[in-house]
């Protein structure tokens, strides 16, 4: 079945860049049948959509974070990527991967990641 | 912009009970909705796509209807494994996700 994972680090100091790895497996990224998002929830918050990119590398970007943000895909790896710049306390949230452009049919089991000196 | 409104924000209710809760819309958007389920400390898992089709290995007492502004979730008959917060979301030009209902026993 298929199945995402979030990998990367769980504390990031503020100015620095958050990345992090969605790592696909029992479904394959260059197929070109599926959009692969990043999805964000702050802590006790609702949900909030950063971005997503195609196998081709084509890319959408939440314009709240456009100046910021950067998705990247790795397809020999079957894997997609997330480097958010300049961080502040405000990018503190549960970060997830997820399969889909309209919908979102199967997520990673979510990643925290805290900004903090 | 389009907005999503959920409600209520919170509801109590008893095993066996039907529940509903609501998404409304601020524009016409169609049957361009979708319903999630969010276990505590667990990823979404999406319920119901374009308004009222289930997906795939989601029991049949959750059901969807609507169109336009107002959509409605439906629990048939609530079980404890339900307790949840629900999202409505929209796929537009940026995705968009309400402020959830939160069911509890």
């Amino acid at each position: 079945q298929v199945q995402l994972q979030e990998s990367g680090p769980g504390l990031v100091k503020p100015l620095q860049t958050l990345s992090l790895t969605c790592t696909v497996s029992g479904a394959s990224i260059s197929s070109g049948t599926h959009y692969w998002s990043w999805i964000r929830q702050h802590p006790g918050k609702g949900l909030e959509y950063i971005g997503y990119i195609f196998y081709s590398g084509s890319t959408y970007y939440n314009p709240s974070l456009k100046s910021r943000l950067s998705i990247s895909v790795d397809t020999s790896k079957n894997q997609f990527s997330l480097r958010l710049t300049s961080v502040t306390a405000a990018d503190t949230a549960v970060y997830y991967c997820a399969r889909g452009l309209d919908r979102y049919d199967h997520w990673g089991q979510g990643t925290l990641v805290t900004v903090s000196s | 912009d389009i907005q999503l409104t959920q409600s209520p924000s919170s509801l109590s209710a008893s095993v066996g009970d039907r529940v509903t809760f609501t998404c409304q819309a601020s524009h016409d958007i169609s049957n361009y909705l979708n319903w999630y389920q969010q276990k505590p400390g667990r990823a979404p898992k999406l319920l119901i796509y374009d308004a009222s089709n289930l997906q795939t290995g989601v029991p049949s007492r959750f059901s969807g209807s609507g169109s336009g502004t107002d959509f409605t979730l439906t629990i048939s008959s609530l079980q404890p494994e339900d307790i949840a917060t629900y999202y409505c979301q929209h796929y537009d030009n940026l995705p968009l996700f309400g402020g959830g209902t939160k069911v509890e026993i």
